[in-house]
């Protein structure tokens, strides 16, 4: 089973509202990961998960805000959005994190991401 | 810092038929990962196929196949016997140990009945 789950699918959002994005794996992956994604545009890496401790951020604004309650739960939470956030919002995970440099080659596997538009 | 290059942003082919994307990257290490995978127009990314650089055999998925050059650094899909369900945006990635994956600008295929 290499499911992902994103929860909403889509979300509209005004510029002054707090929102949340939900990721669940649970095949037992210790890596988790966010990425932003425009349209026709290859995936952007934003936040890594490695054993519940950010290991990762790749410079993004404080308005993007991850949690990772547990292994198999990560969360982004948005306040006061720009209408340039509107994006797709992916959520990933991998076996282990590279990061590590554990040795472990990791997939990345992906959920189905959230469309996300900001007024 | 490790680059993926797809020179063709868009391609296609009649249903049945064989088509082959392209891929490239440049690095300087030896033991590294490459990834294809394929984001149709419902946004999910999947996982089409993986590739260990230390294995010299090409590999394969039912309907997808890799042409792996490691000396020439070229990593191309062939997708055989193309199905409708195929259209989609396709990404070569790339990954070695201790570091990010790193995607190409990406393939968009279009399967035309």
């Amino acid at each position: 089973d290499t499911e992902v789950t994103q929860t909403p699918k889509h979300l509209v959002m005004g510029m002054t509202n707090k929102k949340s994005l939900k990721c669940e794996q649970h095949m037992g992956h210790r890596a988790m990961y966010w990425y932003k994604q425009k349209a026709k545009k290859p995936p952007e890496l934003m936040f890594v998960y490695s054993y519940e401790k950010l290991s990762i951020n790749e410079s993004v604004p404080s308005r993007f805000s991850p949690e990772c309650p547990n292994s198999s739960l990560l969360n982004l939470h948005l306040h006061a959005l720009q209408p340039e956030d509107s994006a797709l919002y992916l959520c990933a995970s991998s076996q282990d994190s590279l990061f590590w440099t554990s040795g472990l080659q990791e997939t990345q596997y992906f959920g189905p991401g959230t469309r996300l538009l900001v007024l | 810092a490790q680059t993926v290059t797809q020179s063709q942003p868009e391609m296609s082919v009649q249903e049945a038929e064989t088509v082959t994307l392209s891929c490239t990257y440049d690095t300087s290490e030896n033991n590294y990962y490459l990834f294809w995978y394929k984001q149709p127009p419902s946004r999910q990314m999947i996982l089409v196929i993986r590739q260990e650089a230390y294995k010299q055999q090409n590999a394969t998925e039912n309907r997808f196949s890799v042409n792996f050059q490691k000396a020439a650094k070229s990593f191309s899909l062939k997708i055989s016997d193309s199905q409708l369900g195929d259209t989609a945006m396709y990404f070569c990635a790339f990954m070695k140990r201790g570091s990010r994956l790193t995607f190409g600008e990406g393939t968009q295929l279009t399967v035309n009945p």
